[in-house]
């Protein structure tokens, strides 16, 4: 009963280092996405993938490359990590390519850029 | 182009009082609302979410929220607060976007509640 699982849970980078960021989901849902989360500004999305294959910018890009490997997995890479990344990461799934369905989020990801 | 306003960052409540947090959205097509909820270091979760079935829905936990299409509203309410509801609260909109529904977050209640 995993649902969507995130790691790492915690990381520390240092300016222009590179690091993925990983997201597994067993509950064979379509769509999956990428948010960060930053205070005061709510959840504002990074990349979403409607299926298996397929993947699209959100709000916030730039930065940022994803992959979604097959229906479970869809990752986050920074190439060059910038201090201005420093925020918490939420991976989440929906079930019926986003129509009305709820968003399954998994437990975050805290990256801090020095 | 879709949006959602979350009106007061923090609340703050005493314990059995009454909780109302406050969300207006701007859609240009029926939407679907939702409300998640944030405990510590946490993901979210959803409370509840409308989508057209019934202008009132309930959730989880005893709470609840009333969509009002003619003042765009979808306001959360409690009618006794608990200091297990401390957490904190957003408002999301499900927008169709070039061709594929996204979700739009409001920028979050934080709750608390004062024994």
């Amino acid at each position: 009963n995993a649902g969507v699982t995130q790691t790492p849970k915690f990381q520390v980078l240092k300016t222009g280092q590179s690091m993925t960021l990983q997201c597994a989901q067993d509950m064979n849902h379509n769509s999956m996405y990428w948010y960060r989360q930053d205070p005061g500004m709510g959840l504002r999305l990074i990349y979403y993938s409607a299926s298996e294959g397929t993947t699209d910018k959100g709000e916030v890009p730039n930065g940022y490359n994803v992959s979604r490997l097959n229906k479970r997995e869809f990752s986050l890479r920074l190439e060059s990590a910038a201090p201005s990344q420093t925020s918490v990461y939420f991976c989440a799934s929906s079930g019926d390519r986003g129509q009305s369905g709820e968003l399954f989020f998994g437990e975050g990801s805290r990256l801090t850029v020095l | 182009a879709q949006s959602v306003t979350q009106l007061g960052s923090h609340v703050s409540v005493s314990e059995g009082a009454l909780v109302l947090l406050r969300c207006n959205y701007s859609s240009s097509v029926p939407p679907y609302l939702f409300w998640y909820v944030q405990y510590p270091n946490q993901g979210l979760q959803l409370l509840l979410k409308y989508t057209s079935a019934a202008t009132l829905v309930k959730g989880i936990n005893g709470f609840e929220a009333e969509f009002k299409k003619s003042e765009t509203s979808f306001h959360l309410t409690k009618p006794s607060a608990h200091m297990s509801d401390a957490a904190e609260y957003f408002c999301a909109v499900s927008a169709l976007r070039s061709g594929t529904y996204k979700y739009i977050f409001g920028t979050g209640t934080r709750l608390k509640v004062l024994a």
